[in-house]
């Protein structure tokens, strides 16, 4: 799975839009690109994911570079609620050899989101 | 619909003591998973399973077994526990391929310390 780079924290005001950016300069064409975010002691929530159009859900909205190098999640109106560290992935989609492939998530040290009044 | 669900929540253990890890989903998904995050690090995938009877090994599955003798039950056991393997341990579930959904759903996870 193509490594990705994320920044490790960033601040957002309460009801502004929260964009996270995230390069994943070595992806290769048929690997989406997820969104995970973990709010703290929670198990990690599922927010988005892409090929290569953006996506919007009534979580967030990807957007991913023509290139594919990298995108940007987007929270339109950032509450408090918010705040978590959300993890950028890179994966392929679909089962590998022997059907023992598929769904393995790396999860790399994601951007920490604070988001304040 | 109760989702992903882990048993028990806290646990604390003394070096040498086995336990039993339960995740339960009722989802009716093919695929499960265990991982365990370690202060400040994101997910490592220790054992997952692509269905009922089969299991596989992740990227850090020693100390670990596994077994998945029911479709909805994943358990993760450790014979022999030992202070490296304090951590808290998340269960996973998804459907496979072309059934439309293709995210993991996460359960609340299970904190184990080991003395």
């Amino acid at each position: 799975d193509a490594k990705t780079t994320q920044p490790p924290s960033m601040d957002c005001a309460e009801g502004r839009a929260a964009n996270l950016p995230c390069n994943h300069s070595t992806i290769s064409g048929n690997e989406y690109v997820y969104w995970y975010r973990q709010i703290h002691s929670q198990g990690p929530q599922y927010i988005i994911h892409g090929l290569k159009n953006n996506e919007t859900n009534e979580m967030a909205s990807l957007i991913i570079t023509e290139d594919r190098k990298s995108s940007t999640l987007i929270l339109p109106h950032a509450t408090l609620r918010d705040t978590a560290v959300y993890y950028c992935i890179v994966r392929v989609q679909g089962v590998g050899a022997g059907g023992t492939s598929y769904g393995k998530l790396t999860f790399g040290q994601g951007t920490i989101l604070t988001v304040h009044p | 619909n109760a989702g992903v669900t882990q048993t028990p929540k806290f646990r604390v253990l003394k070096t040498g003591q086995s336990m039993t890890l339960l995740c339960a989903q009722d989802m009716n998904h093919e695929y499960m998973y265990w991982y365990r995050q370690d202060p400040g690090m994101g997910l490592r995938l220790i054992h997952y399973s692509v269905g009922e009877g089969t299991t596989a090994k992740g990227e850090v599955p020693d100390g670990y077994n596994v077994s998945r003798l029911k479709k909805q039950n994943f358990l993760l056991g450790l014979e022999s526990a030992a202070p490296s393997q304090t951590s808290v341990y998340f269960c996973a579930s998804s459907a496979p391929p072309g059934q439309g959904e293709r995210e993991q759903y996460f359960g609340p996870g299970t904190r184990l310390t080991v003395t």
